[in-house]
C-alpha cells in the first residue's frame, strides 16, 4: 500500500516569504507527527495530532509554525515571514495511535531559505 | 524528559554482530523504548521497541536492562545496508543526536 507521501519534495524560498508543507497520511493511521532536521542534526519534534483531541504544539519553535490537519487525513505545516534558520528538511510520520505505534516517515521537504 | 546517551559514532565489520548501547538513567516506568534508523538521505525506519522484556524480531534484537536505565540494540550479522544513524528514543517524541553506524566490508 502506499506510504506517507509528502509535496513538495524541494522547496526554495526567498526570506521573509510563507511557505506550505504538505504531508498525506497512511489511510486508517490516526495519529500525524511533524518533525524538523537540520543538516547533519538529529530530528526535532514539532507538533503531534492524535485523532479528534487538541493537537500537543509543544514543540513548535516560534508563532511563525503552525499546522493543521483534516479530521483524520492531510496535514498541512505552515511557515510564515521564513528565516534562513528555518532551512531543514521537514519530516511527517504517521501511525496507528500514540506511544507504542511504530511511526512510518514519509521522504521529507528540504526547504532552502534564501 | 529522559536524558539519552549514545556514542556518537560506531564501526563495525560486515557479518559480525553489532551491539548499539543507549543510557537513560531517568527514564519513566511507563515509557517505551523505541529504536528507528536513518539511512542517508532518508526518513527514520521504525526498527524494535519494547517496555521492559527483551525483544527480538526480524531486524534486530532489544535488550533492556532489568532497572530500565540502559539498553542495547543488537544486530546479529551486520550488512552494509545496516550504515546509518541509529536512535534510542525513551522519551517518546525525542530523537536526540543517535549513534552513526559504519559497517566496513
Amino acid at each position: 500500500g502506499a506510504g506517507v507521501s509528502q509535496s513538495p519534495s524541494n522547496k526554495v524560498t526567498e526570506k521573509g516569504k510563507d511557505v506550505e508543507l504538505r504531508c498525506d497520511p497512511i489511510s486508517g493511521h490516526t495519529a500525524l507527527y511533524w518533525y524538523r532536521q537540520r543538516l547533519g542534526q538529529g530530528l526535532e519534534f514539532l507538533i503531534y495530532f492524535q485523532g479528534n483531541s487538541a493537537p500537543d504544539k509543544s514543540g513548535l519553535p516560534s508563532d511563525r509554525f503552525s499546522a493543521e490537519r483534516t479530521g483524520e487525513s492531510v496535514s498541512t505545516l505552515t511557515i510564515q515571514r521564513t528565516q534562513q534558520e528555518d532551512s531543514a528538511v521537514y519530516l511527517c510520520a504517521s501511525s496507528f495511535g500514540g506511544q507504542g505505534y511504530e511511526q512510518y516517515f514519509g521522504p521529507g521537504t528540504r526547504l532552502t531559505v534564501t | 524528559d529522559a536524558k539519552t546517551t549514545q556514542p556518537n559514532s560506531m564501526e563495525s565489520n560486515e557479518e559480525e554482530p553489532v551491539h548499539l548501547p543507549c543510557n537513560h538513567s531517568t527514564i519513566s516506568g511507563t515509557d517505551y523504548i523505541h529504536w528507528y534508523r536513518q539511512l542517508p538521505s532518508q526518513g527514520p525506519e521504525y526498527v524494535i521497541h519494547g517496555l521492559t522484556s527483551n525483544v527480538n524480531n526480524r531486524m534486530a534484537s532489544l535488550a533492556i536492562a532489568e532497572d530500565r536505565k540502559s539498553s542495547t540494540l543488537i544486530l546479529h550479522r551486520a550488512t552494509l545496508r545496516d550504515a546509518a544513524v541509529y536512535y534510542c528514543i525513551p522519551d517518546w517524541l525525542i530523537f536526540g543526536q543517535g549513534t552513526e553506524l559504519s559497517v566496513k566490508p
